[in-house]
């Protein structure tokens, strides 16, 4: 079955400042992967999604970008974070058949 | 456009009573519908999903939904709740194309009165 590992945790950050948040999948290949922010009381915004190496389609507009380098890694990258960039981001994985698999989720504080 | 409604965004219920929480959906294609729970600071874990088939569906933890596609809805219910069922519950909808990414509802957080 499908083991996601997110990385950092947890991470506070001063507004400014760039962001790396990874993400790696175990026990599938060619997954299709997904970030999701969750801000409080809110549900899940789609961010990014991935169907192959090097392959990003972003969902909205923003100041976060997303990068695929290899076939289960999936990294969530900003610049310059703003005070709106905190909250809890979530990656996901699809295999090609079956159900969404989350991480355990990365909360993100800007201050 | 696909997007999902969970109308109730908070529900409080007795331990050992019943439960329904409420989905509506709207997708162009077949639709592909989950529901996943989450506990606080948590990712989520998928209790069950419907494909095709029977139109009732059992997941785990003695949670069931039911597709009724005149009504574009697919509510969760559990006959007697447990106190370990307080949580956020989140509806999802999705298929294969577009990513096979999956359009989520603002979620519906249950509490559990003893």
């Amino acid at each position: 079955s499908q083991t996601i590992h997110q990385w950092p945790a947890t991470l506070v950050q001063p507004v400014g400042s760039p962001l790396s948040l990874e993400c790696t999948v175990e026990g599938t290949s060619n997954p299709n992967l997904y970030w999701y922010r969750q801000a409080a009381g809110r549900g899940l915004q789609l961010l990014f999604y991935s169907v192959g190496i090097g392959q990003i389609s972003s969902e909205v507009p923003q100041n976060l970008s997303a990068s695929r380098p290899q076939d289960r890694q999936f990294i969530l990258s900003s610049k310059k974070l703003l005070l709106s960039d905190s909250g809890f981001y979530l990656c996901a994985c699809r295999p090609r058949t079956g159900e969404l698999f989350f991480g355990e989720g990365s909360r993100l504080t800007v201050l | 456009a696909q997007s999902v409604t969970q109308p109730d965004i908070h529900i409080t219920v007795s331990e050992g009573a019943s439960l329904e929480l409420r989905c509506n959906y709207s997708y162009g294609a077949t639709p592909y519908l989950f529901w996943y729970v989450q506990s606080p600071g948590q990712g989520l874990q998928l209790l069950l999903k419907y494909f095709s088939g029977d139109t009732l569906v059992q997941g785990i933890k003695g949670f069931e939904a039911e597709f009724k596609r005149s009504q574009s809805s697919f509510n969760l219910r559990k006959p007697s709740v447990h106190w370990s069922d307080a949580a956020e519950y989140f509806c999802a909808v999705g298929g294969y194309n577009q990513g096979g990414k999956l359009i989520f509802g603002q979620g519906t957080e249950l509490s559990v009165k003893p």
